[in-house]
């Protein structure tokens, strides 16, 4: 079992541009969360998918949206990217009967400049 | 809503000693606790959780406490080893909110030889 991955592990993006992270959760797991880490803080929620929908959201601009497919894989999207969205962008997947249970994948380190 | 917090930026313990990393949080929302590992360029790792309605609960090597009257969790580690150096996060959540998890900022535990 892989567990929970992501890609990319890097990336580097300016001011503006827009930028697309990718998670594919670990198996027999169908709800994947995000969340953005800043340097030296904990996590903080963006938003859970389930069943190919957004069900909860977070405190975070319209600017970060995403995506679950069929297969529970899921996608976020960050447009018209600020300095500060400069992160460690985590992934955590679980299931409906063990949701205390979060498995995260290594994160997406996205830096803006 | 809920914050979590915790005492301690740092935590610094002699190999084979006992660790206690301490977390408030504050208020009684969150349905279960979850305690994570974030080891340097690694995503958040499950230790141990334990629900609002318990006041201990035991792993391998690990004991978590819950006092619901102050408000206050915390994790032991009994032999601390150096392998447990990381940064250690408690998170709340609540069972309506699935794997929705509000992290405190971290304590940075360093385990000397």
């Amino acid at each position: 079992d892989a567990g929970v991955t992501q890609s990319p592990t890097h990336l580097i993006k300016t001011r503006g541009q827009q930028v697309t992270l990718r998670c594919s959760p670990k198996s027999g797991h169908d709800t994947v969360s995000w969340y953005q880490q800043a340097l030296g803080q904990g996590p903080q929620f963006i938003f859970q998918y389930y069943e190919e929908e957004e069900r909860q959201r977070g405190n975070f601009p319209d600017r970060f949206s995403g995506h679950q497919f069929p297969n529970y894989s899921s996608e976020l999207n960050v447009n018209a990217l600020l300095l500060g969205d400069s992160a460690l962008y985590l992934c955590a997947s679980s299931s409906l009967d063990r949701v205390a249970e979060a498995f995260f994948g290594q994160g997406t380190r996205l830096t803006v400049v | 809503g809920e914050s979590v917090g915790l005492h301690l930026p740092t935590l610094s313990v002699q190999e084979g000693d006992n660790s206690i990393i301490n977390c408030a949080y504050s208020n009684s929302a969150s349905d279960y606790f979850i305690w994570y590992k974030q080891e340097s360029g690694k995503g958040p790792q499950f230790i141990i959780d334990i629900r609002s309605n318990m006041d201990k609960r035991q792993g391998q090597r690990v004991t978590v406490l819950l006092n619901k009257t102050v408000k206050h969790l915390s994790l032991q580690i009994a032999a601390t080893q150096p392998g447990d150096s990381a940064v250690y996060f408690c998170a709340g959540a609540k069972e309506t909110s699935g794997s929705r998890l509000t992290f405190g900022e971290g304590t940075q535990l360093t385990v000397n030889p």
